[in-house]
Formats: C-alpha cells, structure tokens, sequence
C-alpha cells in the first residue's frame, strides 16, 4: 500500500520559515493535499492540487512538489500556526485515500 | 451555510456494533462522493470508507473492509457508517468528508466535527 512519510514534529520561531516535507514514491506526479488540524477541531484542508489556496488561506502557506517530496511551506509564522498539518492523495492503484503521518508544527 | 454533522457515537464493548449519522444541508448531497475519516486519540487521520455521489460505488480501508458498511439516503442528506464486530482499536473520533470536485484526485474540503466512538470492555 501507498505510504506518506513526514517528519513527527517540526519547530520554528515567530516570524521564521517552517517547511514541512511529506514523503512518498513518486509523489510529484500525484495531487497533493495538505490539511491543518487545531487541537479538538476538525481538519482544513489549507493547500490543495499541490499549489492551490482556498479562500481564506493566507499567502503565507504555500505548497510545491518535486520527485518524491511534497513540502508545505508557511512563511513568517505566527503563534496562529501551531497545529498538526497533514498530507494526502488519492493512491489509484489501490483506490485508497492516503493520509501521512501528521508533523507538529511548534511555535517556540 | 454548509454543514456536516456526525452523530450516533459512543462506548460499547468489543464485538457490539454501531451506527454513525452524517447529516448534511447546504449543498447538493446527491452531486458528491462522502467519505468517512477517523482519528484514534493521540494519532493521526485514518481514510476509512468513501460511498459514490449515487451510492453505486463503495471502497473501504483493508482495516475495516467486511466489518464497516457506508450507505448514504439522498432523500434525508444523511451519509451513515454501520460498524459490526467493534474492536478496542476502533476507538476514535470519526468524520464526515466531503470532495471538493467530483473526482478521487479531490481534496476533502468539508469536515464535520466529529463523533466519538469508544470501543473498551
């Protein structure tokens, strides 16, 4: 089965550049999902298609990929920020909707 | 507004079964694919099942296949998860998702808050 590896936790001081990397076999050629999850509230998807913002999102979060790393990066972060993030695809082969791990991200 | 909201949850004993509601209002249900999503404490989301926009089509995770059923009525809006043979790793918050677009590369765009299912003797 389809495995997405990220790191547990990634920490980063107010203002800083935090870039949380999701790991997975060929996964540049596939749509990339990325989801914010607040302690005791649902997910957010926060970048979708590998790239795309919805309404609301800011700027500050962006996504790329490239071979076998999606990484979500989050600019000048804020206290704001501190959540699980998770990535996600769709496995064809499968038909199963994957999920990595989730990475911590900590404000110090 | 969009809304999704889970209910049906609670605590029973290894081998019991339950059933979970997803009611959902503000969008055209009958036009997207549902999904059910769960989170043991403490760990990370699990993709569980996902049901077609008409109901023709189900996929289910290997940890749950021939014990969980999805099932959706497009009359009520509601999208429902029937769970049998309940083991203690059950536990854990369950969501509803919904697509963003119809099509299995689609994000899940729409959560509902949840509804706890507690599996312990």
């Amino acid at each position: 089965s389809y495995v997405l590896t990220q790191p547990p936790s990634v920490s980063v001081a107010p203002g800083q550049t935090a870039r949380i990397s999701c790991d997975g076999d060929n996964v540049g050629t596939q749509s990339v999902h990325w989801y914010q999850q607040k302690a005791g509230q649902a997910p957010v998807v926060v970048v979708y298609d590998d790239t795309v913002r919805p309404s609301g999102i800011p700027e500050r979060l962006s996504g790329s990929t490239s071979g076998n790393t999606a990484t979500l990066t989050i600019s000048r972060v804020e206290v704001g920020d501190e959540a699980d993030y998770f990535c996600q695809v769709w496995d064809a082969p499968s038909d199963h909707w994957v999920f990595g791990g989730g990475t911590k991200l900590t404000v110090l | 507004q969009v809304r999704l909201v889970e209910s049906g949850g609670g605590v029973v004993q290894p081998g019991e079964s339950l059933r979970l509601s997803c009611a959902t209002s503000g969008f055209s249900f009958s036009d997207h694919d549902m999904h059910w999503v769960r989170q043991a404490p403490g760990k990370g989301l699990e993709w569980v099942a996902v049901i077609s926009y008409d109901g023709s089509d189900k996929v289910y995770a290997d940890s749950v296949r021939g014990r969980f059923t999805i099932s959706r009525d497009i009359s009520k809006s509601t999208l429902y998860l029937q769970m049998d043979s309940l083991r203690v790793d059950d536990t854990a918050m369950y969501f509803c998702a919904r697509d963003l677009y119809g099509d299995h590369s689609a994000p899940l765009a729409l959560w509902g808050q949840g509804t706890m299912v507690t599996v312990s003797s």
